[in-house]
């Protein structure tokens, strides 16, 4: 069984400019979930993933974007990068409707310069 | 707003002891909570969860005990061992929501040797 896995693990942008990032889900999940975690924060929700179809949507800006592929790997997008969003961006997967419990990757650190 | 709360950024046991972690929450619409740990660059890992129908749940060393009445959760690990050090995540998720989780800031424990 693999687990969640994020790329890339770290990354440095200058603001203004795009960013892409990727998640395959566990094995057998069918939902991702994207989370922003600042630093002295908790995770907080970007967006969720649920059959290809966007599946609730925390309280972030449109320039933040998502997709999930048929094999229920997902892309995170951020556009017109600001200072702020340097953060560390967590991957969840889950198995809807059966499973609430979110399985983490490791994350990607993304600092905006 | 912070809906979920964990007010103590800190705690510090002896090793064998027992660590006591809390959570409030101020959303009645909450009906499932969790609990997650996170080491430095890793993911969260989930630990235990527990539904609104219950009061208790354990699972080994780690119990989570739910008060509804007073929006207040605890996670208690005995006996404490150093490889529990970490930061300890409370997380929750509405009725209906699906894994979309709200986090506290977070605890870091420490187990001193």
């Amino acid at each position: 069984e693999t687990g969640v896995t994020q790329s890339p693990t770290h990354l440095i942008k200058t603001r203004g400019q795009q960013v892409t990032l990727r998640c395959s889900s566990q094995s057998g999940h069918n939902t991702v979930s994207w989370y922003q975690q600042a630093l002295g924060q908790g995770p907080q929700f970007i967006f969720q993933y649920y059959r290809e179809e966007e599946n609730g949507r925390g309280n972030f800006p449109p320039r933040f974007s998502g997709l999930q592929f048929p094999n229920y790997s997902s892309e995170l997008n951020v556009n017109a990068l600001e200072l702020d969003d340097s953060a560390l961006y967590l991957c969840a997967s889950s198995l809807l409707p059966t499973k609430t419990e979110a399985f983490f990757g490791q994350g990607t650190r993304l600092t905006v310069v | 707003d912070q809906q979920v709360k964990q007010n103590s950024p800190s705690l510090s046991v002896q090793e064998g002891r027992i660590s006591i972690l809390n959570c409030d929450y101020t959303n009645s619409m909450f009906d499932y909570f969790l609990w997650y740990k996170k080491y430095p660059a890793e993911g969260p890992t989930f630990l235990i969860s527990i539904s609104s129908i219950k009061d208790k749940n354990e699972d080994g060393r780690f119990t989570v005990f739910l008060n509804k009445s007073a929006k207040h959760l605890s996670l208690h690990i005995v006996p404490s061992q150093p490889g529990d050090s970490a930061v300890y995540f409370c997380a929750a998720s509405e009725v209906g929501a699906n894994s979309k989780l709200t986090f506290g800031k977070g605890i870091t424990l420490s187990v001193r040797p």
